[in-house]
This record gives C-alpha cells, structure tokens and sequence, in this order.
C-alpha cells in the first residue's frame, strides 16, 4: 500500500516556466488536497477536491491550477513560474470529512524557482 | 474563517524532560483538533487528535489537552526522546461544516541529549 505518492521530489524552475506536481493516491480517499509549506508559515491550503470533477480554491490559489479526473489523481499546474512559488507542496488525501481519520500526507515536493 | 496561533515557534528541552506546545483557536464552531508531526524531509504525520467534547485524551508518552472555554489545546510529551525531534503543527476544524483543516505555523521541537 503505497499511500499519498507526489512526483517528482525536487525540481528547479526558471522564471516564466511551466510544470505539474503529480499527486496519486491508492486508499480510494474521496478529499485530497494541495498544501505549500513556506519556512515559519506552516501549511497553507492551494486548491481541494471533494470528489472527481469537483475542485475548490483554498488560501492561496494564484498562479495554480487543478485537476480531479480521477479518484486517485490530483495534479497541481504552475503556470508562469514565479520565485514566491518557491516552496515545499505536499499532497494529502482522507476519505471523508464527516468522520475525522487521518489526512494522510505524501512526502513533498521541493520546488525552486530561480 | 478559522485562525490557529501556535506557540512557541522553537523548543530546546533536554532528553527526559516534558514538552509542551500551545494553540489557540479562533472559530467556536471547532470541534476537531488533531496534531501532526513532521520528520526532516518528510509529510506530517497524525500522532494524536481530540474532539470537543472530551477534555483530555493520552496516548502513552503523548497527551492533549482541550479547553474550550479559552478556546486553546495543548500537546504534552512526557520523557522526551530523541527520537521526538521534529516539527509539529496543531490543526483545528468544523467537523460539520468544513471539508478544511487550518493549521498552525508549527514548533520545532529539539531534544538535548
């Protein structure tokens, strides 16, 4: 069982460029969800999905863009990289929100912008 | 919507001594508070989490305390480790209403040998 698997676990952008932060999940979770970790900011929300074709924005939506075709899926895409992307992006997953379980993490994705 | 504060943001205590972290929160509609723990180069992990209507729950060397009254919690590890360095976040939500979970900025817990 494999868990939360985000690829790839490091990547150096150039300003201006694009990319997609892979997020696949094996547990059959209905919610998953794109964090960024800032240092000294804990974890800020981007974007969530309750279920595939169903996406919201969460805190810091800008310059991202979301996906849910799938139950297992949830790519994140940086369009126009820009260096205050430069962060740690963690995918979590959990079955459902009306009881409380585990939000289950992958273990980051380490992006610079330069 | 609802803000966690988190303190203190560093914490040095020598192996064997009690830690303790603190949070407030600010949406009375809360009533769901785990806390995670996160490993250098790693995703958060839940070690522990309470709901509103118990007031304390202990899970071995670990222990949570809720108030919601002052509408804070706190997180107790007792007999420090090692092995307990990390950095840990509080989180609160809505059960009911709120598919999100807020966090706090996070401590980061450092054990003296």
């Amino acid at each position: 069982n494999a868990g939360v698997t985000q690829t790839p676990k490091f990547r150096i952008l150039k300003i201006g460029q694009s990319m997609t932060l892979q997020c696949t999940q094996d547990m059959n979770h209905n919610y998953m969800y794109w964090y960024r970790q800032d240092p000294g900011m804990g974890l800020k929300l981007i974007y969530y999905s309750v279920g595939a074709g169903i996406t919201d924005k969460g805190e810091v939506p800008n310059g991202y863009n979301v996906s849910r075709s799938t139950t297992e899926d949830f790519p994140l895409r940086l369009e126009l990289a820009a260096p205050s992307q430069t962060s740690v992006y963690f995918c979590a997953s959990i079955l459902g929100y009306q009881n409380t379980g585990e939000l289950f993490f992958g273990e980051g994705s380490r992006l610079t912008v330069l | 919507g609802e803000n966690v504060e988190q303190h203190p943001s560093t914490l040095s205590v020598q192996e064997g001594d009690s830690a303790v972290i603190k949070c407030t929160y600010s949406d009375s509609a809360s009533n769901y508070f785990p806390w995670y723990k996160q490993e250098l180069g790693k995703g958060p992990q839940l070690i522990i989490d309470i709901r509103s209507n118990v007031g304390e729950k202990k899970d071995q060397r670990i222990a949570v305390t809720l108030n919601k009254t002052a509408k804070h919690f706190s997180l107790h590890i007792t007999e420090t480790q090692p092995e307990d360095s990390a950095v840990y976040f509080c989180a609160a939500r809505n059960l009911f209403g709120n598919e999100k979970l807020t966090f706090g900025t996070g401590t980061r817990l450092t054990i003296i040998p």
